[in-house]
């Protein structure tokens, strides 16, 4: 069955401070790593796609990188409009299915 | 990318009705996306839904609990039967994106049973 998990739960930093997301997949035939930013009452916005271990890409303060078990998600000098839960999703299989980790509530203090 | 309109946003229903969620793309497409996203868990894959056949559904859903209409290729429904307490969760619909853009979803239905 396929997996994501995501850590942490609960990230808290303070304008700044860099950290990094972390995602461990196992996702049968994963042909992408997709990341995700939701603010509360909304749908997922859609930030990185990732295809292959190695791949970087980046967009403002984040970066997201893939290795073949898990990605990360770096946020350099967060702002607190930063503040949302990542998301991240493996899309694998036959009928193109997203397996979703529960996310990391990430809040930036200014 | 594309534009997905969904409604209602949210919704407050007495257990034992059914409720139908629209979903409006601005571009046609081939599959739609049928999730749930229960407070404190995933986002999870109820069914795809592809235009002209009988909707995909993941294991643990079935069809007499959450009929999916795909008249067209912009427009889908899905009919959450038979409400009870354990069905308040928000619900998404989502769209393949283009190119580099991923999947994109619409802003989801907050439905609350009681």
């Amino acid at each position: 069955e396929d997996q994501v998990t995501q850590s942490p739960e609960a990230l808290r930093l303070q304008e700044g401070e860099s950290s990094s997301l972390n995602c461990s997949y196992t996702v049968s035939g994963l042909r992408g790593l997709f990341w995700y930013r939701q603010d509360p009452g909304k749908g997922p916005e859609f930030l990185f796609t990732l295809y292959s271990a190695g791949e970087e890409k980046e967009k403002e303060r984040l970066k997201a990188t893939l290795t073949k078990k898990e990605s990360f998600l770096h946020i350099t000098a967060p702002k607190p409009e930063d503040s949302a839960t990542y998301l991240c999703a493996g899309e694998g299989g036959s009928n193109y299915k997203l397996t979703f980790g529960k996310g990391t509530l990430l809040t930036v203090n200014p | 990318s594309a534009v997905i309109s969904q409604k209602p946003s949210r919704d407050i229903c007495q257990r034992g009705t059914s409720l139908t969620i629209q979903c409006q793309v601005d571009s046609q497409v081939t599959m739609m996306f049928w999730y749930r996203q229960q407070p404190g868990q995933s986002l999870t894959l109820i069914a795809t839904a592809n235009q002209g056949s009988e909707a995909t559904y993941e294991s643990g859903f079935v069809i007499d609990k959450f009929p999916i209409s795909r008249p067209n290729l912009t427009f889908s429904t899905l009919t959450v039967s038979n409400m009870s307490p354990e069905d308040s969760s928000i619900y998404l619909c989502s769209v393949a994106g283009t190119g580099n853009y991923g999947y994109t979803f619409g802003s989801g239905t907050r439905l609350t049973i009681v």
